[in-house]
C-alpha cells in the first residue's frame, strides 16, 4: 500500500525558515517523480515543487522560486522541502504527491498533509 | 499562468442522483485535465486524468469529458461516499494549477 506522510510543520515567524520531510513507503521510491502541493485555508491547491527522480531536476512556480528548495534521498525514500524567507501567505496544509509516472503532470497518491503557519 | 474557473462553486444533490461539475480553462489545455476528489481525513484522490481517463480503482459511475477549455465531470447515481470537495488540474503547461473547487453537499 502506497503510503506518504509528512512532518515538519508548525509555527514560524516571518522571515524564517522551515524544513518539511515526507516519507514514502509502500513503492519504489526512486522510481518516481514527486511533489509538493499547498492548500492555504479555506482556499484551493497550489502546485508547489516537483522533483525528477534522480533529483537532478527540480521545477517551482514563480510563487515559490528562489525561497523554496525540493530535495530528495532515494536511500531512504525520503522528500524535503526547505522553505526560506517565508511569508504570511505561504500559511498552509503541505501535501505530498506522487506523479502518477513519467511525464505525467498530475498526483497519483497524497499524503495527509502538514500545516505550517507564519505567524508573528 | 492558466486560469481554471470550477462551477458551481457549491452543489446539493441526494444519493442516487447524477451531477455534473464544470471546469474551464483560460486557454486551451488539449485533453490534459485532472480531476480530485477530497474529503475531511482522507487523502486526496485522483479520479481522472487526461481529460477522461479513470483511475485504477474508481467506480464506474464516475467520467470525465470535454477537451480545449471545456470539461466537465459527471457522477451518476450519487453514492453517499461521493459528497465532499471536487478539483480540477490542468496537466498541459506549467505551472500546473488548480480550481478553486466545487463542494458537493448532501441535499
Amino acid at each position: 500500500e502506497v503510503q506518504l506522510v509528512e512532518s515538519g510543520g508548525g509555527l514560524v515567524q516571518p522571515g524564517r525558515s522551515l524544513k518539511l520531510s515526507c516519507a514514502a513507503s509502500g513503492f519504489t521510491f526512486s522510481n518516481y517523480y514527486m511533489a509538493w502541493v499547498r492548500q492555504a485555508p479555506k482556499k484551493g491547491l497550489e502546485w508547489v515543487a516537483t522533483i525528477s527522480t534522480s533529483g537532478s531536476r527540480t521545477y517551482y512556480p514563480d510563487s515559490v522560486k528562489g525561497r523554496f528548495t525540493i530535495s530528495r534521498d532515494n536511500a531512504k525514500s525520503s522528500l524535503y522541502l526547505q522553505m526560506n524567507s517565508l511569508k504570511s501567505e505561504d500559511t498552509a496544509t503541505y501535501y505530498c504527491a506522487r506523479h502518477r509516472g513519467y511525464g505525467s503532470w498530475y498526483f497519483d497518491f497524497w499524503g495527509p498533509g502538514t500545516m505550517v503557519t507564519v505567524s508573528s | 499562468d492558466v486560469q481554471m474557473t470550477q462551477s458551481p462553486y457549491n452543489l446539493a444533490a441526494s444519493p442516487g442522483e447524477s451531477v455534473s461539475i464544470n471546469c474551464k480553462a483560460s486557454k486551451s489545455i488539449s485533453k490534459y485535465l485532472a480531476w480530485y476528489q477530497q474529503k475531511p481525513g482522507k487523502a486526496n484522490k485522483l479520479l481522472i486524468y487526461d481529460g477522461s481517463t479513470l483511475q485504477s480503482g474508481i467506480p464506474s459511475r464516475f467520467s470525465g469529458s470535454g477537451s480545449g477549455t471545456d470539461f466537465t465531470l459527471t457522477i451518476r447515481s450519487l453514492e453517499p461516499e461521493d459528497f465532499g470537495l471536487y478539483y480540477c488540474q490542468q496537466h498541459n503547461e506549467y505551472p500546473y494549477t488548480f480550481g478553486a473547487g466545487t463542494k458537493l453537499e448532501l441535499k
